[in-house]
């Protein structure tokens, strides 16, 4: 069966440091990944989107990765601030528009 | 940049009513837009595909009759809740494609969260 999986556990650093969320899918062929940032109560938003024929992607402190035979995007956020604090979600398609989501990694920056 | 609303923000209802959500792309047009559902704790799930001008696809396991879902324009896409219960309680948040674009993007609405009592 086709699954993504996203680290259950929240994600504890400090600030400055560099984050790095994992997401693992099995059974799926996506032509590109998606990361997103949802807070509480709120909609997610779009970070980053990364094809498939693309191994790195960067956006300001933001970098993504994207391994199509280990099946698995690496997501980093350098210098990490508190207002950094959120869950990540990554999402990919199986075929078309449409977005199969993760189940989100809550990331929290410690002062 | 690309904005989609969706009102209201929150709803309470009664058991056995009807409740309509509208999303809406404010600054650009969207042929295609989506619905979904999110419960505590958990990811997003696609409910439905709704296609401007033409009848949503609804992914398995979700009722047709009971969530429908209107996109009468390019603009505004409307799902309404028909007869909730407690178990519909749940945040539904709605996305936007820019048409003619070639972005694979999709741009969210803040979401409505709604309580049926």
């Amino acid at each position: 069966s086709q699954k993504i999986e996203q680290n259950s556990e929240a994600l504890n650093i400090q600030e400055g440091k560099t984050a790095t969320l994992t997401c693992n899918y099995t059974n799926y062929s996506p032509a590109y990944l998606q990361w997103y940032r949802q807070d509480p109560g709120r909609g997610p938003v779009f970070l980053l989107l990364i094809r498939e024929n693309e191994k790195e992607k960067r956006k300001e402190r933001l970098k993504v990765t994207f391994d199509t035979t280990l099946k698995q995007s690496l997501f980093h956020i350098t210098a990490s601030q508190p207002a950094d604090s959120a869950t990540y979600l990554c999402a990919l398609t199986g075929g078309g528009n449409k977005l199969t989501f993760g189940t989100g990694t809550q990331l929290k920056v410690e002062l | 940049g690309a904005v989609v609303s969706q009102h209201p923000s929150w709803v309470i209802c009664k058991s056995g009513t009807s409740v309509k959500i509208e999303c809406r792309s404010l600054d650009f047009q969207a042929t295609t837009m989506f619905w979904y559902r999110q419960f505590p704790k958990q990811s997003l799930m696609l409910m439905a595909t709704s296609n401007e001008g033409s009848k949503a696809t609804y992914e398995q396991g979700v009722e047709k009759d009971k969530f429908l879902i209107n996109h009468a324009s390019l603009t505004l896409s409307t799902l309404t809740v028909t007869s909730a219960h407690p178990e519909d309680s749940s945040f539904y948040i709605c996305s936007a494609e820019e048409s003619g674009t070639n972005t694979d993007t999709q741009y969210f609405g803040p979401g409505t969260r709604l309580t049926v009592l």
